[in-house]
């Protein structure tokens, strides 16, 4: 089944520095969606950004799509401590009845 | 409206025992997916129920299996455990599988 890959893999950052995360992924998608999560617990949906769709912002986030490069990237500007967490892409592949999930992206903010 | 909720939160369970993990998804919800975590694997798809039927099915021995109750509420299921199903087993759920997932904090299962 197709799978997001996240880039970078872990990511350490100053408090008030910008992120940005990457996502790859393989064949044709309908949607794609950004999830955080906090110390092994829940997931927590960011995003959904369609397939039709270039950019999406929700507060501090900011997602950007690809298709014709098949990928995606995520930014939160201005972080904060809080912001540390894996972030995960989801994508929802053309023919597949289920998201895929990347392997996640470790993300540091230092205060 | 009340989140995702999963329980137990904790089991430890020894090789060869079973274990039934319970999970009641947010009011509307009719579809209902499960995954396991694992640090090696990462994130995956164990299997998906809508309206009391399976739909989809992740590549997982018929061990683990699973159900859903006419209020949505699902429940998964591993027979004859093994150290390797260790993880952290996660349940969303959502208006339509494809669309935005509401997850719960999970359960964490240690086999011994």
């Amino acid at each position: 089944s197709q799978q997001g890959e996240e880039d970078p893999q872990a990511l350490s950052i100053q408090e008030g520095e910008n992120a940005t995360m990457n996502c790859s992924y393989k064949t044709s998608i309908n949607n794609l969606q950004w999830y955080r999560q906090n110390s092994g617990r829940g997931l927590v949906h960011l995003i959904l950004i369609r397939s039709n769709e270039r950019e999406k912002h929700s507060g501090r986030l900011r997602v950007t799509l690809d298709t014709s490069k098949k990928s995606s990237s995520l930014l939160i500007t201005a972080s904060r401590a809080a912001d540390t967490a894996s972030y995960f892409c989801a994508t929802d592949a053309e023919g597949n009845n289920r998201l895929a999930f990347g392997k996640g992206n470790q993300v540091v903010v230092i205060p | 409206k009340a989140g995702v909720t999963q329980t137990p939160r904790y089991l430890i369970k020894t090789r060869g025992q079973q274990v039934t993990l319970s999970c009641s998804p947010i009011s509307g919800h009719r579809s209902v997916s499960w995954y396991q975590q694992t640090p090696g694997q990462g994130l995956q798809f164990l299997f998906e129920y809508f309206s009391e039927t399976q739909r989809n099915k992740g590549n997982f021995p018929g061990r683990f299996s699973g159900r859903q109750f006419s209020n949505s509420r699902s429940e998964m299921n591993v027979s004859t455990l093994e150290l390797g199903d260790s993880a952290l087993y996660l349940c969303a759920s959502s208006l339509e599988v494809r669309e935005t997932q509401y997850f719960g904090p999970g359960t964490r299962l240690l086999v011994l």
